[in-house]
């Protein structure tokens, strides 16, 4: 089974500055990967994606893949306090399944 | 938008119950899954769907069983709840035949057993 490994944090980022998270997985393969929110007590909920093909920017949101380093990252710009959330990143595997991180938390502060 | 709506928010039950957790989504999507999430191992896939009376089992399947009697129903059975089970447990649908394959999640339910 696939891989995928996350920073477990806290990850604690200014207000206004930019957020990193990053994400590695094992499966050189991969080709489809995905970036949810999830706040406390909520559900997860999908905020990007990425192809192998190319990075992703939406609004503030963007979405990087390293395939030589086999990492994604996700950077938050301008970061606000309602982005505070576990961040879960997650791979496709076959023609269904996804594999999750155990998620990265994120507290920005005003 | 996709909707995906599960019976309870929060339950408690006892030891030794049978456990039934409902799922139920009006996309259309083929695919569902139970996924349980627990502090520090993250979401942990127990069964999936890819079709009506179809069922794989995911990576932590022990102590639970499935049913998918209709397209848009997908039920987890704890047959006999224990202690180990207390989780947050998640159902979420993707669609099949696309490239990506993005889940789209239910609200969860929270179960304590007793």
């Amino acid at each position: 089974q696939k891989e995928v490994e996350q920073n477990s944090g806290p990850l604690s980022v200014p207000e206004g500055a930019i957020a990193s998270l990053n994400c590695t997985y094992s499966d050189r393969g991969s080709q489809s990967f995905f970036w949810y929110r999830q706040y406390s007590g909520k559900s997860p909920e999908l905020i990007m994606f990425i192809y192998s093909n190319g990075d992703k920017e939406d609004g503030r949101f963007t979405a990087q893949l390293n395939k030589a380093s086999q990492y994604v990252s996700l950077l938050i710009r301008d970061s606000q306090p309602s982005d505070s959330a576990t961040y879960l990143c997650a791979v496709r595997e076959g023609a269904q399944k996804l594999v999750f991180g155990q998620g990265t938390r994120l507290t920005i502060n005003p | 938008d996709v909707k995906v709506t599960q019976s309870s928010r929060y339950l408690v039950k006892r030891t030794g119950e049978k456990v039934f957790l409902e799922c139920v989504q009006d996309m259309d999507h083929e695919n569902m899954f139970w996924y349980r999430q627990d502090p520090g191992l993250g979401l942990r896939l127990i069964y999936f769907s890819y079709d009506v009376k179809m069922k794989e089992k995911g990576d932590i399947p022990e102590g639970y069983s499935v049913s998918r009697e209709k397209k848009e129903r997908f039920s987890l059975i704890l047959e006999s709840a224990s202690t180990n089970q207390t989780s947050m447990y998640l159902c979420a649908s993707s669609r099949s035949g696309q490239v990506l394959g993005t889940q789209y999640f239910g609200p969860g339910t929270r179960l304590t057993v007793l």
